[in-house]
């Protein structure tokens, strides 16, 4: 079974600044895909980013970027310039390349708050 | 931009009553999913359903639940006889592959009393 983890339930930075959200997985699967989920006060689960295990490299989308390490099962989120609007729960989320239907596996969240 | 949508958005309902929680996924999708996170909680996965049947369920989904895809566009999870630990919020997602990013509707909170 796969686990995800994320070890910071809660994040600052301030607006303009560059904030980096850390995520660990673990599965004994080679092929799967990785992704980071922003729950704002709404509670909607809005996806933000997609990494496939066999790119090499990394994901970006505007101002978010992720780091993404296979050997060290790692996969991080960086949210650069950040705004007010960035103030969520972000969860980390892995889903594997195999099967009918994905499921995801989700992480813990880590809550970020955006200051002035 | 299409979007899944769900309703209600908030059900309230007494223990040993039966809901219907009620889903429309993006329209070209053809993997539909529901997911709940309790309060505080992180997101767990509920069941996956594709050409009309279930694909894979969670421990958590026991028999008092079930899904059903009425029609070309509902996508409904039935709970028959609720209990507190049900109380949560339930989020259905749909995707085009089953391997596809998964969109997610707003959710439905649901409050067992």
């Amino acid at each position: 079974a796969q686990t995800v983890t994320q070890s910071q339930p809660e994040m600052s930075v301030q607006e303009a600044e560059t904030v980096t959200l850390s995520c660990t997985y673990d599965t004994s699967e080679s092929d799967y895909y990785l992704f980071w989920y922003k729950q704002p006060p709404s509670r909607q689960m809005i996806l933000v980013i997609r990494q496939e295990a066999y790119k090499q490299q990394n994901a970006t989308e505007n101002r978010f970027s992720v780091n993404f390490q296979k050997a060290a099962k790692s996969f991080s989120l960086k949210i650069s310039d950040s705004q007010l609007g960035d103030a969520a729960m972000y969860f980390c989320a892995l889903t594997l390349n195999t099967g009918t239907a994905s499921k995801l596996t989700f992480g813990t969240g880590t809550r970020l708050q955006v200051t002035l | 931009e299409p979007e899944v949508t769900q309703t209600p958005s908030h059900q309230v309902t007494q223990m040993g009553q039966e809901v219907i929680l009620r889903c429309v996924p993006i329209s070209n999708h053809l993997y539909f999913y529901w997911y709940r996170q309790i309060l505080g909680q992180k997101v767990e996965f509920l069941v996956s359903f594709y050409n009309n049947e279930i694909s894979e369920k969670s421990e958590i989904f026991d028999d008092q639940f079930s899904v059903e895809r009425p029609d070309g566009s509902n996508f409904t999870l039935k709970i028959r006889s609720t209990k507190l630990e049900d109380s949560a919020m339930y989020f259905c997602a749909s995707s085009v592959t089953g391997r596809s990013e998964q969109y997610f509707g707003p959710g439905t909170r649901l409050t067992v009393t």
